[in-house]
């Protein structure tokens, strides 16, 4: 089944600084792509997510590039802020199987003033 | 806004008894999932369900049963409680298709004596 592998498992930055998250994953017919967010003892919250047609997408200081060759996804936060600091996770979902969302294991961030 | 909502958020239970989580969404989504949360390995899912009456096995789901009699409700079920299964556990719903994007609850946390 898909699996996926999310790099680096934490990261610190100072702020203002970039931040870069890599996710690798298996499945080639994956359709769906995400990225959340989870503040301390709470849920995941969706930041961005984009269809298998999109290469590039750009909200709010986040960008999300999606390379389909290398099967690989990206989340880039410019100009980091100590409110980012938290832990992201990717996801996908849409391949062959079908209606499950697998997750990867999570990068911890950490923005320092 | 959508809503998921989990019960009991804490949970401590003995080895070999038996767990129920519950979960409840007013979002109207088909989909519904269970993940569990531990330490480097991100969200697992357990089971998944496309609507009422269905249950699907996910990625790890030895030692665990589900159940969704409405599209409201689904639980996840521990019949005989291990350490092992101590965990964090979220519930989510959605619907891909869409944005495809998942909306948890805030998390169970069970501890498994």
């Amino acid at each position: 089944g898909e699996q996926v592998e999310q790099r680096p498992p934490h990261l610190s930055v100072p702020e203002g600084d970039s931040a870069v998250i890599i996710c690798t994953y298996t499945d080639s017919a994956t359709a769906y792509f995400y990225w959340y967010k989870q503040e301390p003892g709470a849920g995941l919250q969706l930041l961005m997510s984009v269809f298998s047609n999109v290469d590039r997408k750009e909200e709010q200081g986040l960008t999300v590039l999606l390379n389909k060759k290398d099967k690989q996804l990206s989340l880039n936060l410019t100009a980091a802020h100590p409110g980012d600091s938290a832990v992201y996770f990717c996801a996908v979902s849409g391949g062959t199987g079908g209606y499950k969302v697998v997750f990867g294991s999570g990068t911890r961030l950490l923005v320092s003033p | 806004e959508a809503a998921v909502t989990q019960s009991p958020r804490n949970k401590v239970a003995v080895t070999g008894g038996k767990v129920t989580l519950s979960c409840n969404q007013t979002n109207n989504h088909n989909n519904m999932y269970w993940y569990r949360q531990d330490t480097g390995h991100g969200l697992r899912l357990i089971h998944y369900s496309y609507g009422a009456g269905s249950t699907e096995k996910g990625d790890i789901p030895d030692g665990y049963k589900a159940s969704r009699p409405s599209q409201e409700n689904f639980s996840l079920i521990l019949e005989l409680a291990t350490p092992s299964q101590t965990s964090v556990y979220f519930c989510a719903s959605g619907d891909l298709g869409a944005t495809g994007q998942l909306y948890f609850g805030e998390g169970s946390k069970l501890t498994v004596l």
